[in-house]
């Protein structure tokens, strides 16, 4: 079946510094999805990406949709001790609206 | 826009009994709702996918009679997890759908 395998799995960072994360696939994807979640909460969406080659942003954070359609990568700038948390991708499998989500990159900021 | 509640945020019970959530799409109507569970550090696992005046459709290796899903309205779906057991002490979220997927704040369970 269709999996997304995210790397790093965790991640300390000092503050200010840039981050960058991907997800991969072993199948092809229409549509990529970026969630954070925070201890205890659901995943809040970030940057939805609809076309290969796709790069968009959302302040501070910038998401590409791979050219291959079975990778995306996301970005954070300038982290800040907020960004902390798990942040997943996610698709949908093929011809459905159910998704799939990644293992999870878990982001720590040192202040 | 696109806020999804859940029902108790926390719930704990002892083992045999009953636990209903409820999800709610507050500010639009979804057609489908999906529910999910995660353990502790783990991602989310899709469990089912409740359509409203339909029966919903659950994955595979989880059980249609332990965990009860009824999607009675196009705002309201609730997850009833039945003769509950230690072993189905997670944490629970559910998901609308409005061009994507909205998720609720979840429910974690705990079953003594």
């Amino acid at each position: 079946g269709q999996q997304l395998n995210q790397s790093p799995q965790s991640m300390f960072i000092q503050e200010g510094e840039d981050v960058s994360m991907n997800c991969t696939s072993s199948s092809i994807f229409n549509t990529w999805l970026w969630y954070k979640q925070d201890p205890g909460e659901g995943p809040v969406l970030l940057i939805a990406l609809y076309k290969a080659g796709e790069l968009t942003s959302n302040g501070r954070l910038t998401a590409q949709f791979g050219i291959t359609r079975k990778d995306s990568f996301l970005n954070i700038s300038a982290s800040i001790p907020s960004d902390v948390g798990i942040y997943f991708c996610a698709g949908p499998t093929s011809g459905t609206y159910k998704y799939i989500f990644g293992t999870g990159t878990r982001l720590k900021v040192l202040a | 826009g696109a806020v999804v509640s859940q029902h108790p945020s926390r719930v704990i019970c002892k083992s045999g009994t009953s636990v209903k959530i409820e999800c709610r799409s507050l500010d639009f109507q979804a057609t489908t709702m999906f529910w999910y569970r995660q353990f502790p550090k783990q991602s989310l696992m899709l469990m089912a996918t409740s359509n409203e005046g339909s029966k919903a459709t659950y994955e595979q290796g989880v059980e249609k009679d332990k965990f009860l899903i009824n999607h009675a309205s196009l705002t309201l779906s609730t997850l009833t997890v039945t003769s509950a057991h230690p072993e189905d002490s997670s944490f629970y979220i559910c998901s609308a759908t409005r061009e994507t997927q909205y998720f609720g704040p979840g429910t974690r369970l705990l079953v003594l």
